[in-house]
């Protein structure tokens, strides 16, 4: 099945700085790559996803790149805020195989930006 | 729209004691999901339904059963709770199988003891 490592574990900023979270998969059939925040005590909620088809998604501050060569996906903060501080998790999911219609998340980033 | 809903909240058992965690949608969602969060785990999946009438195992099923009540609620059953239980539980929904988006619930906090 699928396999997903995220990096780092902790991140520490300065507000106004910029933030990066790195992803590697295994399955090369995925082709879905959603990235969740959680504030504390919070449901987990979709910011932004990436389907294997595009390269790079932007939504504002927040970015996705992708490198299906290499299996390894980036969320990408700018200008970082305080109310960024949360924990992030990254997904994979695959159109077909034992992984298809699930996701499998990596063990999760807690960011902190310190005003 | 209430969207995913979870219950109880918080939840306290001894070993050995059984309990069922709740989860309903109003999205008319086909497939539904529950996963526990452990501290450095991210989320692991436990169980899912596809589709109304089917469920199946998921990454780590042990210790647990579930049932897909109807097309709105699924349900999360432990039948002789151990302290390894003691997590998060989330319950996510989704509008199809292979729909990718999921929709949490706000999550069920349970101590085992």
């Amino acid at each position: 099945g699928e396999n997903v490592e995220q990096h780092p574990s902790t991140l520490s900023v300065q507000e106004g700085d910029s933030a990066v979270i790195k992803c590697t998969y295994s399955d090369s059939a995925s082709n879905y790559f959603p990235w969740y925040k959680q504030e504390l005590g919070k449901r987990p909620q979709l910011i932004i996803d990436i389907r294997s088809n595009v390269g790079e998604k932007k939504d504002q501050r927040i970015a996705v790149t992708l490198n299906k060569t290499a299996k390894h996906f980036s969320l990408h903060i700018t200008e970082t805020q305080p109310e960024d501080s949360a924990v992030y998790f990254c997904a994979a999911s695959a159109a077909g195989g034992t992984s298809y219609g699930k996701l499998t998340f990596g063990q999760g980033t807690i960011l902190t930006v310190h005003p | 729209n209430a969207g995913v809903t979870q219950t109880p909240k918080f939840q306290v058992l001894k070993t050995g004691q059984s309990m069922t965690l709740q989860c309903a949608q109003d999205m008319n969602h086909n497939s539904m999901y529950w996963y526990r969060q452990d501290p450095g785990m991210g989320l692991r999946l436990i169980y899912y339904s596809a589709s109304e009438g089917t469920t199946d195992k998921g990454e780590v099923p042990n210790g647990y059963n579930v049932s897909r009540l109807n097309k709105r609620e699924f349900s999360l059953r432990l039948e002789s709770a151990a302290p390894s239980q003691t997590s998060v539980y989330f319950c996510a929904s989704s509008e199809y199988w292979g729909s990718y988006e999921q929709y949490f619930g706000p999550g069920t906090r349970l101590t085992v003891t």
